[in-house]
């Protein structure tokens, strides 16, 4: 089954801290891959994405994904959170059969001061 | 340069209603895709649309239906409510069709709570 993995449901850290949050996608789904963010009572936002090239992928607000096909994951990383980082982010895979997206459950990233 | 819209941004039905969600894309984007996101988990894809019509649907029963009108706004309908259709449902655009439709934009979503 396709499937994309997020390992941590919430993440604890404290301001100015480095942070990484975790997504697994099964070998099923495509590697086009995604982070989006939603912002409290907000849309949903495309930080990154990977479609191919190279596997360290640069978005906005200084967030960073690396693509690693071995171990299937595309984990999402940020030297120094802030406060305005707390958010929900979402990992996503574009299916191989319907070209839609797969969804992770999110991750909660919560900013300690 | 116009975002996507959605409205109503609350609703409450009850048990057996019926609902219309609307959703006006970004300028310049013909292809729509509808979510539903239950509470603590990630959106699910129920359908899109791509010039009026229907080109993809997700796991979701005939009672979710939609439209898409020629200026590519587009409307959810969810018909015989049951409580567990209680979600924010979200609305994209883009603007390509095919294998990878491109960047999404989301609308702020409706919030629907069904007693």
């Amino acid at each position: 089954a396709q499937s994309v993995t997020q390992l941590d449901s919430q993440v604890p850290v404290f301001e100015e801290a480095p942070v990484e949050l975790r997504c697994n996608y099964s070998s099923s789904v495509s590697v086009y891959l995604f982070w989006y963010v939603q912002y409290p009572n907000q849309g949903l936002q495309l930080l990154l994405k990977y479609l191919s090239g190279s596997t360290l992928v640069k978005g906005i607000n200084g967030f960073e994904a690396e693509f690693n096909k071995s171990q299937t994951s595309f984990h999402l990383r940020k030297p120094s959170v802030h406060i305005s980082d707390t958010a929900e982010y979402f990992c996503a895979g574009l299916s191989t059969g319907n070209y839609q997206l797969i969804w992770g459950a999110g991750t909660k990233l919560i900013i300690k001061p | 340069e116009t975002g996507v819209t959605q409205s109503p941004t609350h609703l409450i039905k009850t048990r057996g209603q019926q609902v219309t969600l609307r959703c006006s894309s970004q300028s310049g984007h013909n292809t729509v895709s509808w979510y539903q996101q239950a509470l603590g988990q990630g959106p699910q894809f129920i359908f899109q649309y791509y010039r009026e019509e229907e080109n993809g649907r997700g796991n979701f029963p005939p009672r979710f239906s939609g439209l898409q009108f020629p200026n590519y706004s587009s409307e959810l309908n969810v018909n015989a409510l049951e409580l567990d259709d209680s979600a924010l449902y979200l609305c994209a655009s883009s603007s390509g069709q095919g294998k990878y439709t491109g960047e999404l934009f989301f609308g702020e979503g409706s919030r629907l709570t069904v007693l």
